[in-house]
């Protein structure tokens, strides 16, 4: 099962410009966590945010989540080439024996 | 430190074939998760192993187990394989059995049933 969705589902902007990503989930959560997947390789880790936070930065990165509509934005800000990648979410939901849950990512191209 | 690794990195099987897939986890990791990518999807959880046991199953059919050994290291073996089984698989090692601790990933195995 997917909890979360990603929305769009692809994004293409050019190099310099802000991405946003979104993502919703259905049931209440420990944290959300997202991770990054370039072309068949495996997904690499990129930031958490616990259920108690609202907003958390990384870098180029700055996610935010707000639970009581149940979303998180995932924002890249001066995209550069090397950003193009799958990017998912992915929430540890409270309960259940299923562990950290999947959504469908957004493809994000950046054009150099 | 040494990240996740699978093998084989490719794989071709035939239906009804049985098949298993390798993971050595990251050193000082004890806990192993197995996830399923078909094309244009997001990863969907198999199962989990800690300490040598299954902590968690996601919603596949018995003729996927798994093991973790001693050392962490991890198989993933699949009965009867089906064409719908044709997928990236991936391995994730972390530190604790909870979701809070973000996952380590492998590169995957493709496996192509045909």
């Amino acid at each position: 099962s997917q909890q979360g969705e990603e929305d769009p589902q692809a994004l293409s902007i050019q190099e310099g410009e802000n991405a946003t990503m979104n993502c919703s989930y259905k049931t209440s959560i420990n944290n959300l966590q997202w991770y990054r997947q370039n072309s068949g390789r495996g997904l690499v880790h990129l930031i958490l945010i616990r259920s108690n936070e609202r907003e958390k930065h990384s870098g180029r990165l700055r996610v935010t989540l707000d639970t009581s509509k149940k979303s998180s934005s995932l924002l890249i800000t001066a995209s550069r080439a090397a950003d193009t990648a799958s990017y998912f979410c992915a929430t540890d939901a409270t309960g259940g024996s299923e562990k950290l849950v999947f959504g469908k990512g957004t493809k994000l191209t950046v054009n150099p | 430190e040494t990240g996740v690794t699978q093998s084989p990195t490719h794989l071709i099987k035939t239906r009804g074939q049985q098949v298993t897939l390798r993971c050595s986890s990251q050193s000082g990791h004890n806990t192993v998760s197995w996830y399923q990518q078909a094309l244009g999807q997001g990863p969907q959880f198999i199962f989990q192993y800690y300490r040598e046991e299954e902590n968690g199953r996601g919603n596949f059919p018995p003729r996927f187990s798994g093991l973790q050994f001693p050392n962490y290291s991890s198989e993933l073996n699949v009965n009867a394989l089906e064409l719908d089984d044709s997928a990236l698989y991936l391995c994730a090692s972390s530190l604790v059995d909870r979701g809070n601790s973000p996952l380590h990933f492998g590169n995957g195995t493709r496996l192509t049933v045909t």
